[in-house]
């Protein structure tokens, strides 16, 4: 099973763009990258999953080099209610869902 | 509408006792799960199912039951073999997608139980 690491917390001021690098070195062939969001005291959310390459919906865009070894998601513009925990997650063929610590992004006014 | 609902929102168990966390689904899920969550921590996997009848431990799953009876419903029942039952605990399903691994998946509001 892929693990993966990200970093504990992020601070960022509003506006500004923000990228959370996520490193999965043994990722698998059939292997998806996904990323949630959880805010407190809720379930998780989905935000955007990716295989290869660039993938972009209208609240996030995630990079993937082409050894797919990490991915980067990037929150374009960031406002105060973007503060959450988000998880990266890499996903092995069974379909099982496991999640890390996340990344504690707080955003600053 | 479609979606994931845990029940209770909040409960209280006294210590000894067996008490069971509903989770149930009107996505025609095929995939469902069950998670630990403690105060600023990450989620960590009791158990989950992948199709009716049949579910498989995942990290924490001692002191921990599930059942998969029908493919809506996929209650936990935390046991008194759990020495530290007091946590948020979320329930999620997702589709199985054959060869893209972990599909997007839909959690539940969560219960958050206490040990009293």
């Amino acid at each position: 099973l892929a693990k993966t690491t990200q970093p504990i917390s992020m601070d960022s001021y509003e506006g500004q763009e923000v990228n959370i690098t996520c490193s999965h070195n043994n990722i698998a062939t059939n292997d998806y990258i996904t990323w949630y969001q959880q805010f407190p005291s809720q379930g998780p959310r989905f935000i955007i999953q990716g295989y290869k390459t660039k993938v972009t919906n209208e609240v996030a865009s995630l990079f993937i080099p082409a050894d797919r070894k990490s991915s980067t998601l990037s929150l374009p513009r960031v406002s105060l209610s973007d503060t959450a925990v988000y998880y990266c997650l890499v996903g092995d063929i069974s379909n099982n869902l496991f999640f890390g610590t996340g990344t504690r992004l707080t955003v600053i006014p | 509408d479609g979606g994931i609902t845990q029940s209770p929102k909040y409960l209280f168990r006294k210590e000894g006792q067996n008490v069971t966390l509903s989770c149930e689904q009107n996505l025609n899920h095929d995939a469902m799960y069950w998670y630990r969550q403690d105060p600023g921590q990450g989620l960590r996997l009791i158990y989950y199912s992948q199709i009716v009848n049949d579910f498989q431990k995942g990290d924490i799953a001692e002191g921990y039951s599930v059942s998969r009876e029908k493919k809506e419903s996929f209650p936990l029942t935390v046991t008194s073999a759990q020495k530290n039952p007091t946590a948020f605990y979320l329930c999620a399903s997702s589709i199985v997608v054959t060869g893209q691994g972990a599909a997007e998946a839909f959690f539940g509001q969560g219960t958050r139980l206490t040990v009293v």
